[in-house]
């Protein structure tokens, strides 16, 4: 089974900064990587898919990048509304997604 | 506008039975398979299992398999994940999700419907 790592697991930021989460699969998935925004007791909330493709109506201040086994999303110029929880997931081979990453205010 | 709509959870106790219903409006229910992914309270999220839009094929998570099975009625617009021998570690919100794009990811979800296995 292919294994999702996200890193950092919380990241503390300011409305205006620019953040990046990375995640990494234990075997490569190509490009079929997707990532998701969740708020609490919120389902979550699909941004991008075949790791940089933004779904519509999603904000152009997301952007995701990466290949093989390593991705990147990255929000830039943080708004009050990013504040989330954030989740990678492969479907290359069934599908598995990462820990999350908490999304906090600093 | 796409929609699903969960429903059937609730409290059982270990080694009980429940049924998950998920309604869906907005888009061609048959032309879509259907994922249900769950969320432990303060977890992440884990996908369980996953249907063709025929319904003809069937995928299911390790942790689940044997136990919960999923269904669909095309004519009814309707999901189903039967779960039975409940345990502890079930307890979860579960979400309806519908995949989309040429290697299916889950572009909609559902509100979700809270399943809790306790004496």
């Amino acid at each position: 089974d292919i294994q999702m790592t996200q890193s950092p697991s919380t990241l503390s930021a300011s409305v205006g900064d620019r953040v990046t989460i990375t995640c990494r699969a234990s075997q490569s998935i190509s490009r079929w990587l997707a990532w998701y925004q969740q708020k609490p007791g919120k389902a979550p909330k699909f941004l991008i898919y075949q790791a940089s493709s933004l779904q519509s109506g999603v904000p152009s201040r997301f952007s995701g990048s990466g290949s093989g086994t390593e991705f990147t999303l990255t929000i830039n110029s943080l708004q009050p509304d990013d504040f989330a929880t954030y989740y990678c997931q492969q479907y290359n081979s069934g599908w598995a997604f990462g820990q999350g990453t908490k999304v906090e205010i600093k | 506008e796409v929609q699903m709509v969960e429903s059937g959870g609730g409290l059982v106790q270990p080694g009980g039975s429940l049924r998950l219903s998920c309604a869906a409006s907005g888009f061609t229910f048959s032309s879509f398979a259907m994922s249900w992914v769950r969320q432990a309270p303060g977890k992440g999220l884990e996908w369980v299992s996953a249907i063709s839009g025929s319904g003809d094929r069937t995928f299911y998570a390790d942790s689940v398999k044997g136990r919960f099975t999923i269904s669909r009625d095309n004519s009814q617009n309707t999901l189903f994940l039967q779960m039975n021998s409940l345990r502890a570690e079930d307890t979860a919100v579960y979400y309806c999700v519908r995949e989309s794009g040429s290697r299916n990811y889950a572009d909609y979800w559902g509100q979700g419907t809270l399943v809790t296995v306790s004496s």
